[in-house]
């Protein structure tokens, strides 16, 4: 086991709505990043959050948003949920910034949106 | 051109059997790169990050070859527990990129 942890595990939600999703990183990391894998493909990357600041970003609407807190957890929020958004929602934590450390990636959350 | 190609596969090979896959990168740019590996309904887990000129870890070796753009990964004596999803990508400026990942499965 990584150590980093991802809640909910599965989430169903209709169009429209907003949704929030959560990651733990590893003790001693203080980057996490988010990805959004749709079955059959690689993980898509959405952000990277560092000390609590947005540290990179991909592409995506600014309709995804995050939070990292002080004690490097942070979350992921989409707002106006759209039916493309159903994927497996993926956090890593590293312990330095950017990529060239080695990212521990969570379980996942399967969002499903109706 | 997509930023990450793969082969397609999906690889079924005899246990014993050696495979390699290839990755493209459209992103010259790009300063580090990597293997992970994917069972099924899991997370993606780091087989091997690939620096500069390749590197080797047991039965697996990764290359990187930047002229051409191109990453590949070789399984040497494969085993039954190497049967995965092998999903190739690369780092550059905290922006990582993803392939979309080719299916092995390693037969009795």
């Amino acid at each position: 086991e990584t150590g980093v942890t991802q809640s909910p595990t599965h989430l169903i939600k209709t169009r429209g709505q907003q949704v929030t999703l959560r990651c733990s990183s590893q003790s001693g990391h203080n980057t996490v990043s988010w990805y959004q894998q749709a079955l059959g493909q690689g993980p898509q990357f959405i952000f990277q959050y560092y000390r609590e600041e947005e540290n990179g970003r991909g592409n995506f609407p600014p309709r995804f948003s995050g939070l990292q807190f002080p004690n490097y957890s942070s979350e992921l929020n989409v707002n106006a949920l759209e039916l493309d958004d159903s994927a497996l929602y993926l956090c890593a934590s590293s312990l330095l910034a950017g990529g060239q450390d080695t990212q521990y990636f969570g379980p996942g959350t399967r969002l499903t949106v109706l | 051109r997509k930023e990450v190609e793969q082969d397609p596969g999906p690889f079924n090979v005899p246990e014993g059997a050696t495979v390699a896959f290839n990755c493209t990168y459209s992103n010259s740019a790009s300063q580090s790169f990597f293997w992970y590996r994917q069972d099924c309904r899991k997370e993606p887990k780091l087989l091997m990050s690939v620096y500069s000129s390749g590197n080797e870890d047991g039965r697996f070796t990764a290359q990187l070859n930047r002229a051409s753009q191109y990453i590949s990964l070789l399984i040497r004596d494969s085993k039954l527990s190497d049967s995965a999803t092998y999903l190739c990508g690369w780092y550059n400026n905290n922006d990582m990129r993803f392939g979309a990942g080719t299916r092995l499965t390693v037969k009795p």
